[in-house]
């Protein structure tokens, strides 16, 4: 079936350092793929995403790219601040014909001043 | 405020209580979602609706009873909880189902407590 795993948290960065999540996926086809954030007593929002192999998704300085062969998604941001401090989830969806997501478990990034 | 407003924001209820979460959205979406996240788990989805017509049930026990008089609004019953149905509940929209999906956009949503 279709699935994400994304790193284990909690990661704690200090303001300014580099951020890396990992997120793999098992899925037949050509999903899309999201990563969402989720700030304290907040729902998810939808952070970036991409919907096929070599696309990169960027927005608030943060990036993903769709890598086809290594089924991954790895998030990155090359200087994180404190208003980065949240639960990250990286998702897919089957197909563009599919409107289910499949979400991983979410990462909790604290940044630290 | 992302456009899907979900009332309570906390709700402690007793296992013998029953209790009404609620989800409104101005968006002009056509799907609304009901999702439970419970702690270090991924989000599990429990009921689709598409123009107002239930689509999917994933399995969710008969204690939770969904209900979307209209497209805008979308109700979550709840009636002889346990304490592991303890988590956030959140809802979602989308324009759509299937084609033209765009990505969901979240509500803030409702941090249940059974006691």
């Amino acid at each position: 079936g279709n699935s994400v795993t994304q790193m284990e948290g909690p990661v704690t960065l200090s303001e300014e350092a580099f951020l890396t999540i990992n997120c793999t996926y098992t899925a037949t086809g050509y999903p899309s793929l999201f990563w969402y954030v989720q700030y304290p007593g907040e729902g998810l929002q939808l952070l970036l995403k991409a919907t096929k192999a070599d696309d990169k998704g960027s927005n608030k300085g943060f990036e993903a790219t769709y890598r086809k062969e290594t089924t991954s998604f790895h998030l990155e941001k090359g200087s994180v601040q404190v208003s980065d401090s949240a639960v990250y989830f990286c998702a897919l969806r089957r197909g563009s014909n599919d409107y289910k997501l499949s979400f991983g478990a979410g990462t909790t990034v604290t940044v630290r001043a | 405020e992302t456009g899907v407003t979900q009332t309570p924001r906390h709700l402690v209820m007793g296992m013998t209580n029953k209790k009404s979460l609620k989800c409104e959205q101005h968006l002009g979406h056509n799907a609304m979602y009901w999702y439970k996240q419970s702690a270090k788990k991924p989000l599990e989805l429990m009921f689709v609706y598409n123009f107002k017509e239930q689509t999917e049930n994933n399995s969710v026990p008969s204690r939770f009873s969904p209900e979307c008089p209209n497209s805008s609004h979308l109700f979550l019953h709840l009636h002889t909880l346990q304490p592991e149905d303890s988590a956030l509940y959140l809802c979602a929209s989308s324009q759509d189902l299937g084609q033209g999906f765009p990505g969901y956009t979240f509500g803030s949503g409702t941090r249940l407590t059974v006691v």
